[in-house]
């Protein structure tokens, strides 16, 4: 499956440090997103980043793409209780039956930001 | 504000019944989605449609219907022969079905057994 696997599966952190969660792949790309998911609600896009770029930032998120090791890291930097939630990472490179590309969702990190 | 309606937010089955799901959106995006997720799991694709009165399964479609007579409106039926339907429903969608767009999503219903 080229579904993305994040990891660690869990983080606990003090508010303040900075969270690092890596997404690993299994095949080539051409978009990965990263999404957000706070308990009991829907997911939130985050970043999207396209295979040709290296590095995405927007506000205390920093994503990276590494193609050649098929990876890509979301960095949050001074982290809030806010900030607890599960993030997920989606690829494509998946085609459905009619031609399509598939995003395919990780099973995500949970990340516990303690104030 | 535009936006993702899922209703309700909770909702029970008893055996041998149907249960609809309403996902309505705002937004004037053309693709739609329907994901299952269990705890600890990633979201995994049901059906989607690219246009109005056009849909297509997706990974575990077995048990559940949908229609898109609407550009709005994408309701989901988990059908009595869904054996296992007790999960967190999300509702998705996107401008265009392509990998470059983002997914905007509903706040979910999950779905229980009585």
């Amino acid at each position: 499956s080229q579904q993305g696997e994040e990891d660690p599966q869990a983080l606990s952190i003090q508010e303040g440090e900075n969270a690092t969660m890596n997404c690993s792949y299994k095949t080539s790309i051409n978009n990965l997103q990263w999404y957000r998911q706070n308990s009991g609600r829907g997911l939130v896009h985050l970043i999207l980043i396209r295979s040709n770029e290296r590095e995405k930032h927007s506000g205390r998120l920093r994503v990276t793409l590494d193609t050649s090791k098929k990876s890509s890291s979301l960095l949050i930097t001074a982290s809030r209780a806010a900030d607890t939630a599960s993030y997920f990472c989606a690829t494509d490179a998946e085609w459905d039956q009619g031609g399509s590309e598939k995003l395919v969702f990780g099973k995500g990190t949970k990340l516990t930001v303690n104030p | 504000d535009g936006g993702i309606t899922q209703s309700p937010k909770y909702l029970f089955r008893k055996e041998g019944q149907n249960v609809t799901l309403s996902c309505e959106q705002n937004l004037n995006h053309d693709a739609m989605y329907w994901y299952r997720q269990d705890p600890g799991q990633g979201l995994r694709l049901i059906y989607y449609s690219q246009i109005v009165n056009d849909f297509q399964k997706g990974d575990i479609a077995e048990g559940y219907s949908v229609s898109r007579e609407k550009k709005e409106s994408f309701p989901l039926t988990v059908t009595s022969a869904q054996k296992n339907p007790t999960a967190f429903y999300l509702c998705a969608s996107s401008i265009v079905r392509r990998s470059n767009q983002p997914q905007h999503f509903g706040d979910g219903t999950r779905l229980s057994i009585l």
